[in-house]
């Protein structure tokens, strides 16, 4: 059984076009997070969800919006693709707690032509 | 600003040998500390989580944690080429006004094991 999945796995699109990335995990974890990871291999978080509750917004821009309808679910949605938004995005799921080991999805490649 | 940096490679070490991968941090404050494995192409998997100083072995891998000199490291003993790989420093920071920690992550240093 696969703990943390995203679809899609690969997305190619225009600018200025708006998609979405679903995630889900099966751990039972109360927490999910959204990370991006750059052409320099850098991975930054960008989100995370407690319960469906927004806790963590890193200064992304607000045509990114995460959606948690409920605690094993967190979407993201993209408005307006930009260039800059090509990049890998990963969902991750832990239980929030000090151990915080972070479980990853297997990544979807976003490029935006 | 949180930062947590590492060397980004790459590390070549021939097979056999041990690779010593380290990391340093800002927050003195940082309680948890990772080490992650990333394949090219592939997720992030935690290798090992370490958050007392000292040592921590799990087989060929030992991490280290020097929180007085804001300092983790990461050893692989008998390196195998199937260890190459980006291996990423992660430290939790507490976020305190939500009660809740975020995991920042160096920009991974990147090792091949040669045969």
């Amino acid at each position: 059984d696969t703990a943390v999945s995203q679809t899609p796995k690969y997305l190619v699109t225009q600018m200025g076009n708006d998609k979405s990335i679903k995630c889900e995990q099966n751990l039972g974890h109360d927490t999910m997070y959204w990370y991006k990871q750059d052409s320099k291999k850098f991975l930054k978080i960008m989100f995370s969800y407690n319960n469906k509750e927004l806790i963590i917004n890193e200064t992304v821009p607000n045509r990114f919006s995460p959606k948690s309808p409920d605690k094993a679910h967190l979407n993201l949605h993209i408005n307006s693709l930009e260039l800059g938004d090509s990049a890998v995005y990963f969902c991750a799921s832990s239980q929030g707690d000090r151990t915080d080991t972070q479980y990853f999805g297997p990544g979807t490649r976003l490029t935006v032509l | 600003q949180k930062e947590v940096e590492q060397n980004s490679g790459p590390l070549s070490v021939p097979e056999g040998a041990i690779a010593s991968l380290n990391c340093t941090y800002s927050d003195r404050g940082s309680q948890s500390f990772f080490w992650y494995r990333q394949y090219s192409g592939k997720s992030p998997e935690l290798i090992m989580s370490i958050y007392s100083n000292g040592d921590k072995e799990d087989g060929r891998f030992t991490a280290q944690l020097n929180k007085a000199s804001q300092y983790v490291s990461l050893l692989i003993r008998d390196s195998q080429p199937s260890d190459s790989a980006t291996y990423l420093c992660a430290v939790r920071y507490l976020v305190r006004r939500v009660n809740t920690g975020k995991l920042i992550f160096g920009q991974g240093t990147t090792l091949q094991v040669k045969p």
